[in-house]
C-alpha cells in the first residue's frame, strides 16, 4: 500500500511562492501522483496530477524528481484563498487520503 | 451546471434510527465513491461503485448500505449498526473506475451529528 509523508503544516505571506513537499519513497510505476486541496467544511477540489514529468496548469506546478521518489507542488502566489489542507495522493487503483499538509496564508 | 449535489448539508440520527445521504451527479460519471472524514483527519473510503447495479466495500464498510440503481445517484444510508456516526460524509465521482489518471469530483458534503 503505497503512502506519502507530508509535513502537517506550513505558513506562507500572500503574494509569495509556496512549495509543499510529499515523500513516497515506495512509489511503483504505475501510481499517478495526485493533489487535492480541502478548504474548510467543504469538500477536497483536485488541483493537479502527473506521472513522470512536471506538470502545470492555473492552479499550480508539479514537480516530480526525477527517482519519483519525491514531488513538490508549487503555488506561485499565493492567496488568502489558498488556505487549505493539501493532500498527496498515489494514485493506482484506490486513492488513499492522508492528514495532508495545512497550509496557513499570513496577509 | 454540472457537478454533485449532496443532501441534506447537516443531518441529525437519533439512537437506533437509520438514515439516507443524497448523492446524485449530472457529470455522466460510471463511478461513485463515499467517503467518510473525522476531525483532522484525512477521507476514508466506505463504498464505492464502478457501473450501475454493482458496488463494493472500502475500508470501513461495516455500518454503512449503498445503492446504485440510476447512474446519477448513490444514495449512503448509516444504519443503527453503526454506532460512531458523527462524521463529515463526502460523496465523490470520475469518468471510470478506479484508474490511476483518473480525477474525482467531490460534492460539498453532509455533517452527521448523533443527538
Amino acid at each position: 500500500d503505497a503512502k506519502t509523508t507530508q509535513p502537517n503544516s506550513m505558513e506562507s505571506n500572500e503574494e509569495e511562492p509556496v512549495h509543499l513537499p510529499c515523500n513516497h519513497s515506495t512509489i511503483s510505476g504505475t501510481d499517478y501522483i495526485h493533489w487535492y486541496r480541502q478548504l474548510p467544511s467543504q469538500g477536497p477540489e483536485y488541483v493537479i496530477h502527473g506521472l513522470t514529468s512536471n506538470v502545470n496548469n492555473r492552479m499550480a506546478s508539479l514537480a516530480i524528481a526525477e527517482d519519483r521518489k519525491s514531488s513538490t507542488l508549487i503555488l506561485h502566489r499565493a492567496t488568502l484563498r489558498d488556505a487549505a489542507v493539501y493532500y498527496c495522493i498515489l494514485r493506482d487503483y484506490d486513492m488513499r487520503f492522508g492528514a495532508g499538509t495545512r497550509l496557513t496564508v499570513k496577509p | 451546471d454540472g457537478g454533485i449535489t449532496q443532501s441534506p448539508k447537516y443531518l441529525f440520527r437519533k439512537e437506533g434510527q437509520n438514515v439516507t445521504l443524497s448523492c446524485e451527479q449530472n457529470l455522466n460519471h460510471d463511478a461513485m465513491y463515499w467517503y467518510r472524514q473525522d476531525p483532522g483527519q484525512g477521507l476514508r473510503l466506505i463504498y464505492y461503485s464502478q457501473i450501475v447495479n454493482d458496488f463494493q466495500k472500502g475500508d470501513i464498510a461495516e455500518g454503512y448500505s449503498v445503492s446504485r440503481e440510476k447512474k446519477e445517484s448513490f444514495p449512503l444510508t448509516v444504519t443503527s449498526a453503526q454506532k460512531n456516526p458523527t462524521a463529515f460524509y463526502l460523496c465523490a465521482s470520475s469518468i471510470e473506475g478506479d484508474t490511476a489518471k483518473n480525477i474525482q469530483y467531490f460534492g460539498a458534503g453532509t455533517r452527521l451529528s448523533v443527538l
